[in-house]
This record gives C-alpha cells, sequence and structure tokens, in this order.
C-alpha cells in the first residue's frame, strides 16, 4: 500500500541557510500535517493544510512556511536556519475530518 | 489546553515480561485515544485507538482501554518480546480535529 513520502530523509544545512522538504500524502488523502521532533522529545505539531488551506497552526516559527498544491502534495520552507531547527520532521495525511493520521519516515535536518 | 501525560522511561524488561505504560490525559472535549509506536530511525506507526469511553484498543497483543472515569489509556501487553523495544507514545485528537497531542514517549527496552 503506499504510504506518505517523504524528502529529502536526510538534509544537511549551515546556519542561516534555507531548506526545503517535501510531503506526498496517500493517495486520497486531502489533509497535510507537519510536525517536528527535536531529539528525545515527543512530537510538537507546527501545521496542517485542507484542500491547500491553512486549516491549523501550532508552534511553527515565523522563519517557516509552508503550502499545499493542487495535487495534495506539500512543503515546509525553513529559512535562516538555525542549530535548534535540528530535528526529525514528520509529515502526516488523513482525509479530512478522519482521526487516523499516517506519518511518514521523516526527513532529519541537521544544522551546522 | 489538551495535554498528555506518560510514565518516563526507559522501561526495561525481560523477554516474555508484562507491560504496561501509563497515560493519562487532559481534554477540554471528548477526545480520541492513540498510541502510536516509533522503531530506531523510523516514523510513527499508529498501534491501537480508542475513540470513546470504555473501548479496547488492541493490536499485536497490545490492548489499552479508554478509562474516562480516570482520564487513562494505559498501554499493555501479556508477553513482550525483543522486537517490541521501541518509543511508545499516547496521544490524542478532540472530536472536529484531527491535530494529535502528544506525550513525552517512553522507551521500551526488552532483553533477551
Amino acid at each position: 500500500a503506499a504510504g506518505v513520502i517523504q524528502s529529502p530523509r536526510h538534509l544537511i544545512k549551515e546556519k542561516r541557510e534555507t531548506a526545503t522538504l517535501k510531503c506526498y500524502p496517500i493517495p486520497r488523502h486531502d489533509t497535510v500535517y507537519w510536525y517536528q521532533q527535536g531529539p528525545g522529545q515527543d512530537p510538537q505539531f507546527l501545521i496542517s493544510f485542507y484542500e491547500k488551506m491553512q486549516s491549523d497552526k501550532g508552534s511553527i516559527p515565523d522563519r517557516f512556511s509552508a503550502q499545499q498544491f493542487s495535487d495534495y502534495h506539500s512543503e515546509l520552507n525553513m529559512s535562516s536556519l538555525e542549530l535548534g531547527d535540528s530535528a526529525l520532521y514528520f509529515c502526516a495525511s488523513s482525509e479530512f475530518g478522519a482521526n487516523v493520521l499516517t506519518f511518514g519516515a521523516g526527513s532529519r535536518l541537521t544544522v551546522l | 489546553g489538551d495535554s498528555v501525560t506518560q510514565m518516563e522511561g526507559p522501561v526495561t524488561l525481560s523477554e516474555e515480561a508484562f507491560l504496561t505504560i501509563n497515560c493519562t490525559y487532559t481534554a477540554t472535549g471528548y477526545p480520541s485515544l492513540f498510541w502510536y509506536v516509533q522503531y530506531p530511525g523510523e516514523g510513527l506507526q499508529l498501534l491501537l485507538k480508542a475513540t470513546k469511553a470504555d473501548d479496547k484498543g488492541s493490536n499485536k497483543g497490545f490492548e489499552a482501554t479508554y478509562r474516562k472515569e480516570t482520564t487513562s489509556f494505559h498501554l499493555e501487553k501479556g508477553s513482550v518480546q525483543v522486537s517490541d523495544s521501541a518509543v511508545y507514545f499516547c496521544a490524542l485528537s478532540v472530536v472536529g480535529y484531527s491535530t494529535l497531542t502528544f506525550g513525552k514517549g517512553t522507551m521500551l527496552l526488552v532483553s533477551p
């Protein structure tokens, strides 16, 4: 069965650089979520989208932005990267209103 | 706000031992409750869920019962295996919102 695809799986950036993470949801899933998991921490909700519109917002820094495209894939853009942005970034998808999220394998960002 | 509290780990057990990981929650609405598992280097996988009081979720020998009176959703397994070694996250979502709120996670280490 198709799963949530995230790319890249690993990314290394320098401070103050920019990074973009991509997420391809399960077919027919119209809602996408982004979570950030720091080392040894629980996943923290960043932002979600339904039908290309932001549906909920969590603890996403102002330096980050995200969008969902017409094919339902989503991109998380991170600018002015800081050391503290080093984390595992998960994307999840669901059908709208469903309370079961399917997570991708994550993108590990390392900021040096 | 909504929150989830889990017992701190690591929980260290021998193979075939009985497992309990405690989870309690605070929610303003009527939450659905979940257990997710994260194996080393991998993403989050849904282990089981329960959507209303007294529901029991079960999967792969794991069970958890939604106890509204004690606001708890403890995870149990009668006989753990080495392959169960992972981090377990308790989570909730409130009806009408799919966004998950996670606990801090509990690491389980099972030795042969």
